[in-house]
């Protein structure tokens, strides 16, 4: 099983709708949870992070965690055409050092 | 993040030649990890260091790859004897403490794309 997986997608949505993106995890152990937004071309930025089972919401970001089922989800309401983007999930990964794993990342187009 | 500088933003290299990817990371911070990304791939770790240390070099192709976080001057990956499957783009990140710490987040840099001809 790979370390993070996400569905590659891509996810069409339209705007104004809620966006979905999912990510599972193998490592039972790990603690730390991160977003990142990546659009064609550019570099990675983080756009939210978790630690803790349940919600975190930041204005229409909200991410969700259920660490017994090793997933995290992040959500994005009232999505915007500015929102189309690669969204990678990245994790903790303990053993040795502990690094950040990426997934392969969803792309995600939100048609106006 | 503006703040993690990279160099050169690209940068074309004959299959055979040296390449070398320079980080530099933001200020006050000691943790530097490399990733690459190829063409519609996620990020794949490389390599974390700190100052005058390679942590975790887990990701590091065994040949033609190398590291090095000196104790003055930017973060360095070189590419020896480059072949055209290296071409990818290579993202520096930084942080100010580990990322098993908590409420440490990593910023990244703007990358270096690479091309082998």
């Amino acid at each position: 099983q790979k370390e993070v997986e996400q569905n590659s997608g891509p996810l069409s949505v339209p705007e104004g709708a809620i966006a979905s993106l999912n990510c599972t995890y193998s490592d039972r152990g790990s603690q730390s949870f991160f977003w990142y937004r990546q659009y064609s071309g550019k570099s990675p930025e983080l756009i939210m992070f978790i630690y803790s089972n349940g919600d975190k919401e930041d204005g229409r970001f909200t991410a969700q965690l259920n660490k017994a089922s090793q997933y995290v989800s992040l959500l994005i309401r009232d999505s915007q055409p500015s929102d189309s983007a690669t969204y990678l999930c990245a994790v903790i990964i303990r053993g040795g050092s502990e690094k950040l794993v990426f997934g392969k990342g969803t792309k995600l187009t939100v048609n106006p | 993040n503006a703040g993690v500088m990279q160099n050169p933003r690209h940068l074309v290299r004959r299959r055979g030649q040296e390449a070398r990817l320079r980080c530099s990371p933001m200020k006050g911070h000691s943790h530097v990890y490399w990733y690459r990304q190829l063409p519609e791939e996620g990020l794949k770790f490389m390599v974390y260091l700190q100052k005058e240390n390679i942590i975790d070099e887990s990701g590091m192709p065994k040949e033609r790859f190398s590291a090095e976080f000196p104790k003055e001057g930017p973060s360095i990956l070189r590419i020896q004897q480059v072949v055209r499957g290296d071409s990818a783009a290579y993202f520096c990140a930084s942080s100010r403490i580990g990322q098993g710490i908590m409420n440490t987040e990593a910023f990244f840099g703007q990358g270096t794309r690479l091309t082998v001809v």
